[in-house]
């Protein structure tokens, strides 16, 4: 099993362009998050998703869309890029039961100039 | 406002030593908490957790500890272990439906050979 993979690993985008990010599970939970971790910091969460079609915001969803039409996938949408969004994004997915327990991705690194 | 606090940026032990990592909460409502680990580009990796009915949880070299009237945690590693060197996220969870972790900032923990 892979677990939680993201694409790309490392991406330098020009202000004002758009990207995607890719997160796919194999571990057939239906609970998925998007993070951003700014340097020094705690990871904020932007969109999560606790199954395919339903989606909502997080923290600091501000910049970003998401969309969920099946359960191993979660792209995050970035529309028009600014240097705020200069970040390292985790995808993170959650299994059933009371535990919180999160499984994260190796993470994308995302500079924008 | 910071609702998990990870007062300590950093802290170097020696090899072989307890480490104690420390956490303080202001929100009476979180009901679990969980301990990651991370190294340097890669994604966050879960520890150990507690809840909130429990006051101590144990898994080898792990210990942590919970004290709800002072709203505080602590993570204990002994020994420690050069391997340990890494960042160390407390993290606690929202009570309710659809629970979202809050996250410290962490605490990078250096272990001496």
């Amino acid at each position: 099993n892979a677990g939680v993979t993201q694409t790309p690993k490392f991406r330098i985008l020009k202000i004002g362009q758009s990207m995607t990010l890719q997160c796919t599970q194999d571990m057939n939970h239906n609970y998925m998050y998007w993070y951003r971790q700014d340097p020094g910091m705690g990871l904020k969460l932007i969109y999560y998703s606790v199954g395919a079609g339903i989606t909502d915001k997080g923290e600091v969803p501000n910049g970003y869309n998401v969309s969920r039409s099946t359960t191993e996938d979660f792209p995050l949408r970035l529309e028009l890029a600014a240097p705020s969004q200069t970040s390292v994004y985790f995808c993170a997915t959650k299994g059933p039961g009371p535990q919180e327990t999160q499984y994260f991705g190796p993470g994308t690194r995302l500079l924008v100039l | 406002d910071q609702q998990v606090k990870q007062n300590s940026p950093s802290l170097s032990v020696q090899e072989g030593r307890i480490s104690i990592l420390n956490c303080d909460y202001t929100n009476s409502m979180f009901d679990y908490f969980l301990w990651y680990k991370k190294y340097p580009a890669e994604g966050p990796t879960f520890l150990i957790s507690i809840s909130s009915i429990k006051d101590k949880n144990e898994d080898g070299r792990f210990t942590v500890f919970l004290n709800k009237s002072a709203k505080h945690l602590s993570l204990h590693i002994v020994p420690s272990q050069p391997g340990d060197s890494a960042v160390y996220f407390c993290a606690a969870a929202t009570a309710g439906n659809n629970r979202k972790l809050i996250w410290g900032l962490g605490t990078s923990l250096a272990v001496n050979p």
